[in-house]
Parts: structure tokens; sequence; C-alpha cells
């Protein structure tokens, strides 16, 4: 079974400009979450996706923002791009996202702001 | 705000002996807890889950809850150099104990020598 596909897995922007992630969660998981992790604030969670409607979101300002499609894939955005927005983005899926059913972290999209 | 702290470590431990990380949690709400390990440059995987008072144990690993203490540890046994990772403590970040929504330590590095 394919794990959890993330792409790019390296982008290189510059201030000011936006951003679309993808993520294809493994087949038959209908959870998908978004996470940051970056050295100084560690992991940090974004939003999930559930069967196409946003069931969880984080503290994040408005600038990120998500979606999942009919088929669980799912993309994040990330408009205004700011230097500190520089971060490893992770995305996992899950089948239900319950707590007995483990999250499958895919290998992440590595995200530099100049 | 629920929060979860760790200790950063670095924690070193030689090979063969227990390596004890340790983890609290400001809610007292919290029902399930999560311990991820992540290799240099991988992704969390999850090793343990517990939602009840008392030891769960896996293999060399078992997970300790104290709810009365609001802590949590992680005890491995035998430790191996193929142990040495970053270990990470999470708590749902609402009650149901859904893992789509984690909270995150910082984690702990623990280090195993030869």
């Amino acid at each position: 079974k394919a794990g959890v596909t993330q792409t790019p897995r390296y982008l290189i922007k510059t201030r000011g400009q936006q951003v679309t992630l993808s993520c294809s969660p493994i087949s038959g998981h209908r959870s998908v979450s978004w996470y940051q992790q970056t050295p100084g604030q560690g992991l940090q969670f974004l939003f999930e996706y559930f069967s196409e409607t946003q069931r969880n979101k984080g503290n994040f300002p408005g600038r990120f923002s998500g979606r999942q499609f009919s088929n669980s894939r799912s993309e994040m955005n990330v408009s205004t791009l700011e230097l500190g927005d520089s971060a490893l983005y992770l995305c996992a899926s899950s089948p239900e996202g319950l707590y007995n059913s483990p999250l499958h972290f895919g290998n992440g999209t590595r995200l530099t702001v100049t | 705000q629920k929060e979860v702290e760790q200790n950063s470590g670095p924690l070193s431990v030689p090979e063969g002996a227990i390596a004890s990380l340790n983890c609290t949690y400001s809610d007292r709400g919290s029902q399930s807890f999560f311990w991820y390990r992540q290799y240099s440059g991988k992704s969390p995987e999850l090793i343990m889950f517990i939602y009840s008072n008392g030891d769960k144990e896996d293999g060399r690993f078992t997970a300790q809850l104290n709810k009365a203490s609001q802590y949590v540890s992680l005890l491995i046994r035998d430790s191996q150099p193929s142990d040495s990772a970053t270990y990470l403590c999470a708590i749902p970040g609402n009650y149901g104990g859904s893992q789509g929504n984690l909270i995150f330590g910082k984690g702990t590095k623990l280090s195993v020598k030869p």
C-alpha cells in the first residue's frame, strides 16, 4: 500500500508570494491533517479535513487555508508568504482520525521563504 | 490553551540501559496520550498510545500515565543505538480522543551510545 505522498518535496518562494502544497493520503483514509514543524515551535497543528469538511483548525492566521477533494486528496495554500512561514509542512492521514487509528505522516514539503 | 511540556534533552544513555522520557500536560480533561518517534530528517511515527491510568507495555516500550499528576512517561528498555531519535508526546486538541488534531510537545532528543 502506498504511503502518504506530499508534493513538492522542496519549495523556495519569496515574501509576498503564495504557495500550494499537495497531499495524497493512503488509499481508504478519509482524515487528512496538516502540521507545520519548525525548530523553535516544534510540530503545530494547522487543520484537519474529513470527508471534504474542515473538522478542526489550529491557531494560524487566515493566510493559511486548505481543502479536501472527494478522493480525499488535500491541498493547503499559504498566501502573502512571510519569512516566518519557512518550515517543514507535514501532512498526515488516518482512516477516521480516531485515537486508536495511527496518524501516518508523509515525508513533508520543505518551504523556504526568502 | 492546551500545552504539552517535554525536556528537550539531549538525553544520553548507554546501550542496554533504560531510557526514561517524561511529559506533562496542562489540560486535566485530556483522555488520550500519544508517543511519536522522529528520526532526524524523517517524519514522525506513532509508537505508543495510552488512555487509561497505569502502564501499557509493547515490546521494549512502556508508557505510564498518571492523570492525577498530569504526567505521562515512556520507558525504553534495553536501549539500542537505533532508538536514537526525538520522541514527541502529544494529546488531542479536542475531546473525544481524535488524532486528527494533536498538540505536540517539542520533543526530547534521545541518544543511545554503543
